[in-house]
């Protein structure tokens, strides 16, 4: 099945800093790829996800990249604010064909983000 | 538009009985998935409804079984419980459709098995 490994496990950044957190998946016929944000005591919070189809995603300070034939996607974080400290998970998933769509989410392990003001 | 709901929020429960977990979807939300989150194993896929059909199943004992109400709701139940079944349990929807990629959670069941 499909294995998603996520680095760096911990990050800590200084205000205004960026921050990059990396992942590679394992399965090439994964083709949706979510980043979560869970903050303590809360559910993942969807901030940003990329499709097979599309190189780059951004939206305000957040990005993402990915790179199908290396199977590795990354989520950038830009002008970092105390607010962006929380656990960020990276996932993968097969979204079937002929109008259906899976919901097996495959998450890597986390990265603590910790932005010091 | 309300979020994903969850009750209850915390429970305590011995070993060997059972519970069961709810969970109500996004207004218009048709999949139903349930995930555990644990320190040491993340989060892992348990399974995922449909118009009240399991789509997809994860690599859990029998213990663990779900079903969906044709109000979309959806409930998880944990048969004769172990130590190791302490975990935040989420709960994610999404449209269903075939532009429905995107999950939102819910705010999880934290279960502790004593």
């Amino acid at each position: 099945g499909e294995n998603v490994e996520q680095h760096p496990s911990t990050l800590s950044v200084q205000e205004g800093d960026s921050a990059v957190i990396k992942c590679t998946y394992s399965d090439s016929a994964s083709n949706y790829f979510p980043w979560y944000k869970q903050e303590l005591g809360k559910g993942p919070q969807l901030i940003i996800d990329i499709r097979s189809n599309v190189g780059e995603k951004k939206d305000q300070r957040i990005a993402v990249t990915l790179n199908k034939t290396a199977k590795h996607f990354s989520l950038h974080i830009t002008e970092t604010q105390p607010e962006d400290s929380a656990v960020y998970f990276c996932a993968a998933s097969k979204v079937g064909a002929g109008g259906t769509s899976y919901g097996k989410l495959t998450f890597g392990q986390g990265t603590i983000l910790t932005v010091h003001p | 538009k309300a979020g994903v709901t969850q009750t209850p929020r915390y429970l305590i429960k011995t070993r060997g009985q059972q519970v069961t977990l709810s969970c109500s979807p996004i207004s218009g939300h048709r999949s139903v998935s349930w995930y555990q989150q644990t320190p040491g194993q993340g989060l892992q896929f348990l399974f995922e409804y449909f118009s009240e059909t399991q789509r997809n199943k994860g690599n859990f004992p029998g213990r663990f079984s779900g079903r969906q109400f044709s109000n979309s709701r959806s409930e998880m139940n944990v048969s004769t419980l172990e130590l190791g079944d302490s975990a935040l349990y989420l709960c994610a929807s999404r449209l269903g459709s075939y532009s429905g990629y995107e999950q939102y959670f819910g705010p999880g069941t934290r279960l502790t098995v004593t």
